[in-house]
């Protein structure tokens, strides 16, 4: 069975500072591994996905999420927090059956 | 394209009443899913469809029924509203389940059961 870990529930940082979010995941296969973003009262919006074509993945707002097979983890970062970043960030994972498995979520607080 | 839309915003039920949350794509998507979010438990997932006439159950279906008669539209009806039912659902859908698909979520129906 699929399984998310997002560690942390709530992380602040101040702005200008790194973000870093952690997502572990269990599959017995590669999974397809994604980020999304949900500001207040909206739906979820893609931040990146994970495709096997490279172990770094870029999305959208300068975040950027690295695959390590041997960690089973696809921890989110972003160089330089910013105030319009603070939001709940949700890691999904999916692998080769119908459904999408999420994580409980980590609401992330910037601090001026 | 609107994307998804989901119908209505905020809705308010007294324990025992029925209810459809109306949800529809204009993508073309043939996989859609109904999620339901609460305090501390992220998304979880109701029921899913590969496509029309085709639906399944996922984590917690229970007091949830759906169908799916176009690619368009994937209803969930409660068919006898309880308090444990109060929460945000969110309807999803996906070009398919080939490759690293991502799934577009609508905005969100915020549901409370008195």
């Amino acid at each position: 069975a699929q399984s998310v870990t997002q560690l942390g529930s709530h992380v602040s940082v101040s702005e200008g500072a790194l973000v870093l979010l952690r997502c572990n995941y269990s599959s017995s296969v590669p999974p397809y591994l994604f980020w999304y973003v949900q500001y207040p009262n909206q739906g979820l919006q893609l931040l990146l996905k994970y495709t096997s074509a490279a172990t770094l993945v870029k999305g959208i707002n300068d975040f950027e999420a690295e695959f390590k097979k041997s960690e089973t983890s696809f921890h989110l970062t972003k160089p330089s927090a910013h105030m319009s970043d603070a939001a709940e960030y949700f890691c999904a994972v999916r692998n080769t059956g119908n459904q999408f498995y999420f994580g409980t979520g980590t609401s992330l607080t910037v601090i001026p | 394209n609107a994307g998804v839309t989901q119908t209505p915003k905020f809705q308010v039920l007294k324990t025992g009443q029925s209810m459809t949350l109306q949800c529809a794509q204009d993508m073309n998507h043939e996989y859609m899913s109904w999620y339901r979010q609460d305090p501390g438990m992220g998304l979880r997932l109701i029921h899913y469809s590969v496509g029309a006439g085709i639906t399944d159950q996922g984590e917690v279906p229970n007091g949830y029924n759906v169908s799916r008669s176009t690619t368009e539209d994937f209803p969930l009806r409660l068919l006898s509203a309880a308090p444990s039912q109060t929460s945000v659902y969110f309807c999803a859908s996906s070009p398919g389940l080939a490759g690293a698909a991502e799934q577009f979520f609508g905005p969100g129906t915020r549901l409370t059961v008195l």
